[in-house]
């Protein structure tokens, strides 16, 4: 079945504990993309990447690292997590650019609830 | 002012009624993307068009590039529709950065 996975779904941690959430999608796509959602403010982009080690900042990139070393995981790396580190996380992939002329959109996974205390 | 608006924020409709949710842009963009969120949270992408009109079953979504202007209509809605409806951008300039609005709750009433 295509999809794309996180883990974990649910964390509870505390202020600079280093974490890691995982993103693995299984249709070879090769753009993927964080998220954070939050009540107010929506949805907001961290970091994207277009291939294999090709990474860029999105809207709100502070605070968080990614990689890209295979095509089918991208880790979102929080190395010293605040409590304004608390939200909704989705990873998403697509088989193209997001810029137009394609047919297919993203696939989002089922999010991470982080809680930063 | 957020770059990618969108209108109404709360919208109720009766069962079967046509609806239509309006996003404008302030940047220049290279897509245009349509996105509901179901009431359990998951996302499901909708649409991405940079021209014309798109359709599918009864979800159709148009874009005028010179008004900056997308409108995603849903024809004899149901229940089942009730969700947040998402409209995205992706800039210009290529980059990959996707600019979002804050989201159209709709409720349909049976």
């Amino acid at each position: 079945e295509a999809q794309v996975t996180q883990n974990p779904r649910y964390l509870i941690t505390v202020t600079g504990k280093k974490l890691t959430v995982t993103c693995s999608q299984n249709m070879n796509h090769e753009y993927m993309s964080w998220y954070r959602q939050d009540p107010g403010l929506g949805l907001r982009q961290i970091y994207y990447s277009m291939n294999v080690e090709v990474t860029d900042k999105g809207d709100v990139p502070e605070g968080y690292k990614v990689s890209r070393k295979e095509k089918r995981n991208f880790p979102l790396i929080l190395e010293s997590p605040s409590p304004n580190q608390t939200s909704l996380y989705f990873c998403a992939s697509s088989p193209q650019r997001l810029a137009g002329g394609g047919t297919d959109t993203q696939y989002f996974g089922p999010g991470t609830r982080l809680t930063v205390l | 002012k957020n770059e990618v608006e969108q209108s109404p924020q709360n919208l109720t409709a009766q069962e079967g009624e046509f609806i239509t949710i309006n996003c404008s842009y302030s940047v220049g963009i290279s897509a245009l993307h349509w996105l509901q969120q179901h009431p359990g949270g998951g996302i499901v992408s909708l649409f991405m068009l940079s021209s014309g009109k798109k359709k599918h079953g009864r979800l159709i979504a148009t874009i005028n590039i010179q008004e900056k202007h997308s409108s995603l209509h849903i024809t004899a809605s149901h229940p089942r529709d009730s969700a947040v409806y998402i409209c995205a951008a992706t800039t210009q300039g290529g980059s990959e950065k996707l600019v979002f609005g804050k989201g159209t709750k709709l409720t349909v009433n049976p």
